[in-house]
């Protein structure tokens, strides 16, 4: 089994509809992060979550909340879609402690959302 | 701010040796690494080297590490099809904006028969 799953793969939804992408791991860890990847733009980060009671903004959360349900699920919810909301999402885990540790994430397979 | 910069497209033929390049801007960052992403799966880990590292070799890959200017690269030997991707640079940024890696736009590597 995948240590870090995304539900749904792949989405498509109407403009202004709200929509949530959910993100589980089963690897223990503390720390999940939610991306967003578009064509030439690489990898943005939009929140990210260092343990259950904490909640970061990223490069780009304008648009994107975000909900931490458990150690192990981690919600990335799209209150009004936009086109340009268009994109492939991944969640990521990691374990880093500091600076001084290695920081290896771990990634989902990636929810490919489009928004007509 | 911190970022990393690679270029877009590398294209290759089966055999050759293929490097990509990446240049970062924290010199404090502990680890830098490599990540690659094969076509409709999300990123894996593919290596990393230590700060303190000039070099670090894992079978068809190299990693060059230059502090001084900054740069990072990424050397696969004997190209297959397989290695057809697109991998990532990454520095550490604990504690950053950006949680705690800054990725790179990434480069596609396309590897031709």
């Amino acid at each position: 089994d995948a240590d870090v799953t995304q539900t749904p793969r792949n989405r498509i939804t109407k403009t202004g509809k709200r929509i949530m992408l959910e993100c589980s791991q089963t690897k223990g860890h503390d720390r999940m992060y939610w991306y967003r990847q578009d064509p030439g733009l690489g990898l943005r980060l939009i929140y990210y979550s260092f343990d259950v009671k904490d909640i970061n903004k990223g490069e780009i959360s304008d648009g994107y909340s975000v909900s931490r349900q458990a150690q192990a699920k981690f919600s990335l919810s799209l209150e009004s879609a936009i086109p340009n909301q268009t994109a492939l999402y991944f969640c990521a885990t990691s374990d880093g402690l500091s600076r001084k540790t290695r920081e290896t994430q771990y990634f989902g397979p990636g929810t490919r959302l489009l928004v007509l | 701010g911190e970022d990393v910069e690679q270029s877009l497209f590398l294209s290759v033929r089966e055999g050759d040796s293929s490097v990509i390049n990446c240049t970062y801007t924290d010199s404090s960052s502990t680890y830098l690494y490599w990540y690659k992403q094969e076509p409709g799966a999300g990123l894996q880990l593919l290596t990393y080297i230590f700060s303190n590292m000039d070099m670090k070799q894992d079978q068809r890959l190299t990693v060059l590490l230059n502090k001084k200017d900054k740069h990072l690269s990424l050397r696969i030997a004997d190209t297959q099809t397989g290695d057809s991707a697109i991998y990532f640079c990454a520095e550490s940024n604990p504690g950053g904006s950006q949680g705690n890696l800054i990725f790179g736009k990434g480069t596609k590597l396309s590897v031709k028969p």
